[in-house]
């Protein structure tokens, strides 16, 4: 298993434009979660789905921010427009049905908005 | 709601000292996972463990080892003999099975290891 694909793993933007982060989460895995890592706000959780479908979006920060799961083996986090402050690491993690399986994380994507 | 405390910013040990991490966590729920990720400077994160709430087994891997004590609601991470290669940001995270999926991290412990 080639484990979470995130792509691209570096991306850096000025700021007012359009950004897409991709995410292919392990085949099987019925959970798909975003996350942002800043240094003032640590590892905090953006958005999940279970079967494709959001289940919590309460840590999108505003509108400009959106998630979108149409199949089972993809996932986009959408920023726009950007702005500076979005710059951080974002990671996609997967996990299967029952909490005990774990999650597994992707490389995460290091957006840098200028 | 679920809550994980990691008191310890940062650590600094010379190489071959023991060392522990700690982490105290929040839950209602009576089923919950509790994990220690690791975060080298590379920037990924690592798994290194998965426990749930029933198993209050210590537990070895190596050099690692894991205490969980429900009555404090802890699970501490010793690293035995540290090395160089330990040092990273250690993550100690929460899931409760029934109430929400999220995996709830702490904010991470800064681990040194000086040769």
């Amino acid at each position: 298993d080639a484990g979470v694909i995130q792509s691209p793993r570096h991306e850096v933007t000025e700021m007012g434009q359009e950004v897409t982060l991709r995410c292919k989460p392990i085949s099987g895995h019925d959970y798909l979660f975003w996350y942002r890592q800043t240094m003032m706000r640590g590892l905090e959780l953006l958005i999940y789905f279970n079967n494709n479908v959001p289940i919590d979006d309460s840590g999108m920060p505003e509108d400009r921010f959106s998630a979108k799961m149409p199949n089972a083996s993809f996932s986009t986090l959408k920023i726009q427009p950007s702005e500076p402050r979005d710059s951080a690491v974002y990671f996609c993690a997967s996990s299967p049905t029952t909490g005990g399986g774990g999650y597994t994380f992707g490389s995460g994507t290091r957006l840098t908005v200028v | 709601a679920q809550k994980v405390t990691q008191v310890q910013t940062e650590i600094s040990v010379v190489e071959k000292e023991d060392v522990t991490l700690d982490c105290v966590y929040e839950t209602r729920d009576t089923t919950y996972y509790l994990f220690w990720y690791k975060q080298p400077p590379s920037g990924e994160l690592v798994f290194l463990i998965r426990r749930n709430s029933f198993d209050e087994q210590n537990e070895i891997s190596g050099r690692y080892s894991w205490n969980f004590q429900k009555s404090t609601s802890s699970f501490n991470f010793t690293i035995t003999a540290s090395q160089v290669v330990d040092s990273a940001v250690y993550f100690c995270a929460l899931s409760e099975e029934r109430s929400s999926r999220q995996l709830t991290f702490g904010s991470g412990t800064q681990l040194t290891v000086l040769p």
